[in-house]
């Protein structure tokens, strides 16, 4: 079936620190890919997505390069910042009239001043 | 523009007691409705999706419904709410058949006494 599998956290980093959460796959076919955050007592956010093989979603300074090849939607940023700090989950949803999407566990992410 | 209703914000209830949240999007038609749990510190839950009116399925056999009473209007019920009903309570809707992502209310959280 559709998995998707993420770095376990904590993760806690230092301001300004290069950050890279993992997150792979398991589905048939083309799966369009997410990363949502949620920050503390709120609802999640599309952070960012793409569709296709070799797609990069970007925003706020995040990225993540949908990697067919490895089945991956690696997270990165290269400064990250104490507003950072919340819960980062990995997505993926096939193509149907449902459009169920499967999250990964989340990764919890703090950032130090 | 679009935007998605959930609520009450936050909830104590006793166990046994009723339940009832609702969920209203505005700006669209027929738009794909999810409701999902997320427990403390835990991922998110898919519990029911709907893809029109009266049209609910259900992901995990449990102590909640889920009814579409109108195109945009998505209700969360319980008849005996349990200790383990206890979480917080994400609505969503999406548009199409997949690549879009989800747009999530702000949540309810729920605190079964």
């Amino acid at each position: 079936g559709n998995s998707v599998t993420q770095m376990e956290g904590p993760v806690t980093l230092s301001e300004e620190a290069f950050l890279t959460i993992n997150c792979t796959y398991t589905a048939t076919g083309y799966p369009s890919l997410f990363w949502y955050v949620q920050y503390p007592g709120e609802g999640l956010q599309l952070l960012l997505k793409a569709t296709k093989a070799d797609d990069k979603g970007s925003n706020k300074g995040f990225e993540a390069t949908y990697r067919k090849e490895t089945t991956s939607f690696h997270l990165e940023k290269g400064s990250v910042q104490v507003s950072d700090s919340a819960v980062y989950f990995c997505a993926l949803s096939r193509y149907s009239s449902a459009s169920k999407i499967i999250f990964g566990s989340g990764t919890r992410l703090s950032i130090r001043p | 523009s679009q935007t998605i209703h959930q609520w009450p914000a936050t909830l104590v209830q006793p166990v046994g007691s009723p339940l009832s949240l609702e969920c209203t999007v505005e700006g669209t038609s027929n738009p794909n409705l999810y409701w999902y749990r997320q427990a403390a510190g835990r991922g998110l839950q898919l519990l029911f999706y709907s893809v029109g009116i009266g049209q609910i399925s259900s992901e995990v056999p449990q102590n909640l419904s889920a009814s579409r009473p109108q195109d945009r209007q998505f209700i969360l019920s319980s008849k005996k709410l349990l200790l383990s009903d206890s979480g917080f309570y994400l609505c969503a809707w999406t548009a199409g058949v997949g690549g879009y992502g989800y747009t999530f209310g702000s949540g309810t959280r729920l605190t079964v006494v």
